[in-house]
């Protein structure tokens, strides 16, 4: 059983570089995240969908762009690369709806991006 | 405002001998509140989580949280820790819009 699957797991972009991080899971699950974790700062949510064709921001959506076409695929994209953008991203999956939020999320294995 | 604290960065144990992750929230009503624990270079795995009933709730790998409704806290603990349990555990609590809120991670280091 794959689950979350991410890829590529490591990326080096230029400034001002786009590119696209894939998600992909198997599980049906209805909810998805993008996160971003740097050192010390924890957690932060980018965007997450509730399903397929809705999309909506988290914490820190600016220089990110996402879209969810199918219910298996949630992919990120940066249209032009910061070194702002230095991070490990992760995505996960849950199955909620807004009367049942007590479903855990669970993680791919990150993609660990740098930006120079 | 609702928030999530992590008070230590780091925890230092034995092997051995028992551990404990502290987590306090700041949540109004009953919270839904969940242990992760992520090993170097892996995504978070979901340990434990607290919905309602019995306030000790027992997980994954022997690890076990206690929810205290007086103190707002969830408290993770293991009885005898191993060196294999040595990694970086975050608590998080869905907030009343429904929204998971994390706290920042406290590490952790089990020395042989």
């Amino acid at each position: 059983n794959a689950g979350v699957t991410q890829t590529p797991k490591f990326r080096i972009l230029k400034i001002g570089q786009s590119m696209t991080l894939q998600c992909a899971q198997d599980m049906n699950h209805n909810y998805m995240y993008w996160y971003r974790q740097d050192p010390g700062m924890g957690l932060k949510l980018i965007y997450y969908s509730v399903g397929a064709g809705i999309t909506d921001k988290g914490e820190v959506p600016n220089g990110y762009n996402v879209s969810r076409s199918t219910t298996e695929d949630f992919p990120l994209r940066l249209e032009l690369a910061a070194p702002s953008q230095t991070s490990v991203y992760f995505c996960a999956s849950s199955y909620s709806n807004t009367l049942n939020s007590n479903q855990p999320q669970h993680f791919g294995d990150g993609t660990r991006l740098s930006i120079l | 405002a609702q928030s999530v604290a992590q008070p230590e960065d780091q925890v230092n144990v034995a092997e051995g001998n028992p551990l404990t992750v502290k987590c306090t929230y700041s949540v109004s009503g009953n919270p839904y509140l969940f242990w992760y624990v992520q090993y170097p270079n892996r995504g978070l795995q979901f340990l434990l989580k607290y919905i309602t009933g019995d306030n000790l709730v027992k997980g994954s790998y022997g690890f076990e949280a206690e929810f205290n409704k007086s103190q707002t806290s969830f408290h993770l603990k293991k009885p005898s820790a191993l060196v294999s349990d040595s990694a970086l555990y975050f608590c998080a609590v869905v907030g009343n819009n429904r929204k998971l809120i994390w706290g920042l991670g406290t590490s952790l280091a089990v020395n042989p």
